[in-house]
């Protein structure tokens, strides 16, 4: 059972538009969610990340929103550039077991066209 | 500089042959983590440790043993290697005191023929 899911395998963008990554949940206890970015032939990076007190965070053209609701986050870039073509991946932790175990979703690859 | 090494980069052995691949931080963490990156299937967790001698299975812990006798080191041991472990592997580390974000090495591709 998958228990975080991103729908959209791939999404395709023209620079300088904003780029919208989703990913939903199934677990009520993930109380941290994180967007890791990946290029080909290197580890994922950590990009940003929000705890469930929040419903946003920012950092430059990053921002994450969530909706612990609809058990829904979304990573927005704006405005995005060529640089920004990769794998994102979403992910969740549950901190009350007393570590950041991380369950991430399959991916979505972003192609931001010049 | 602040960085996961995990070595060998790639892979190439037959089937049933032992091998281990190295994992080591710098940053003095106290979570390591082993994943595999299979193609549609994202990174899925092998093995997990939250300090010293402390392991656990994680959702794909078949196959693979792990041992975390030093806190920098965090091997990953596949004692008989089949062809479905043929796979993109990445060790990871994290500290509560980084909120969570895992710093992940460059990756091994290893193929088992």
């Amino acid at each position: 059972d998958q228990q975080v899911k991103q729908n959209s395998p791939s999404l395709s963008v023209q620079e300088g538009r904003i780029s919208i990554l989703n990913c939903d949940y199934t677990n009520s206890m993930f109380d941290y969610f994180l967007w890791y970015k990946k290029y080909p032939a290197e580890g994922p990076t950590f990009l940003i990340s929000i705890s469930s007190i929040k419903d946003k965070n920012e950092d430059g053209r990053f921002t994450v929103f969530l909706n612990k609701s609809a058990k829904h986050l979304s990573l927005h870039i704006v405005p995005s550039q060529p640089g920004d073509s990769a794998v994102y991946f979403c992910a969740a932790a549950y901190s009350g077991a007393g570590s950041y175990q991380l369950t991430f979703g399959k991916g979505t690859k972003l192609s931001v066209i010049p | 500089e602040a960085q996961v090494t995990q070595n060998p980069r790639y892979l190439i052995t037959v089937t049933g042959k032992k091998l281990t691949v190295t994992c080591s931080q710098n940053m003095n963490h106290e979570y390591m983590s082993w994943y595999r990156q299979d193609p549609g299937l994202g990174l899925r967790q092998i093995y997990y440790s939250m300090n010293v001698e402390v392991t656990d299975k994680g959702d794909v812990p078949e196959g693979y043993k792990v041992s975390r006798k030093e806190k920098r080191n965090f091997p990953l041991i596949l004692e008989s290697p089949s062809p479905n472990q043929t796979s993109l592997y990445f060790c990871a580390s994290s500290t509560p005191r980084d909120g969570g974000g895992y710093t992940f090495g460059s990756g091994t591709r290893l193929t088992v023929v």
